[in-house]
């Protein structure tokens, strides 16, 4: 049972590359989320997707897109890298979706991280 | 959005010493989560506690709804607590505190 993988763990890109990170879980969850890390700062969700089929914006969306391949995979697509997204990305999953509401346990469990950076 | 805020910022501790971290929060929430991001980038979780108190051997937290706030409480601290310490609530979408550094020395 590894919980959530995510490759690669390092990439560096040049400007304008594109590039796709892969993320999978194994706890039959129904929501995957996509986050980025700053140097100092708290995790910002970038994209997430409540069940198969769907994906919604989160706070920082733009400059990316997504793709829940199935219940399993979540991708994260950067079309043309730019220096601003060099950061450190994290996939996680949790059985329900963000807007659950209250009186279900909705814990996020977190991949390792991958870091990207933009030259 | 809703806005988090953690304190203090920093922390340093020599090993043995108790601590209290804290975590407001501006507007009601659905869920809370602790989690410990260590010197490797690894997020780990901690607690999941909307509302009440838990605790899970030298650490305990307790959030308080009503009044907008959780703590974590880390007793007889050792070097491998060091890291930061991060706050997460959820309310349609989830938030992230800016994290307390904490550093314990031997």
């Amino acid at each position: 049972n590894a919980g959530v993988t995510q490759t690669p763990k390092f990439q560096v890109l040049k400007t304008g590359q594109s590039m796709t990170l892969q993320c999978a879980q194994d706890m039959n969850h129904n929501s995957m989320y996509w986050y980025r890390q700053d140097p100092g700062m708290g995790l910002r969700l970038i994209y997430y997707s409540a069940s198969e089929g769907t994906t919604d914006k989160g706070e920082v969306p733009n400059g990316y897109n997504v793709s829940r391949l199935n219940k399993r995979e979540f991708s994260l697509r950067l079309e043309s890298a730019a220096p601003s997204q060099t950061s450190v990305y994290f996939c996680a999953s949790s059985e329900f979706s963000l807007h659950t509401g209250t009186g279900r346990r909705n814990e996020q469990f977190f991949g390792p991280g991958t870091r990207l950076t933009v030259l | 959005g809703i806005q988090v805020e953690q304190s203090p910022p920093d922390l340093i501790l020599q090993e043995g010493a108790n601590s209290t971290l804290r975590c407001n929060f501006s507007d009601s929430v659905n869920n809370l989560q602790w989690f410990h991001q260590n010197p490797w980038g690894q997020l780990i979780n901690l607690f999941y506690i909307p509302s009440g108190t838990k605790q899970n051997g030298r650490l305990s937290a307790t959030t308080v709804a009503t009044e907008r706030y959780s703590l974590l409480y880390i007793s007889s601290s050792q070097t491998t607590d060091s890291g930061v310490y991060f706050c997460a609530v959820e309310r349609g979408d989830m938030r992230f505190g800016a994290g307390t550094r904490l550093t314990v020395k031997p």
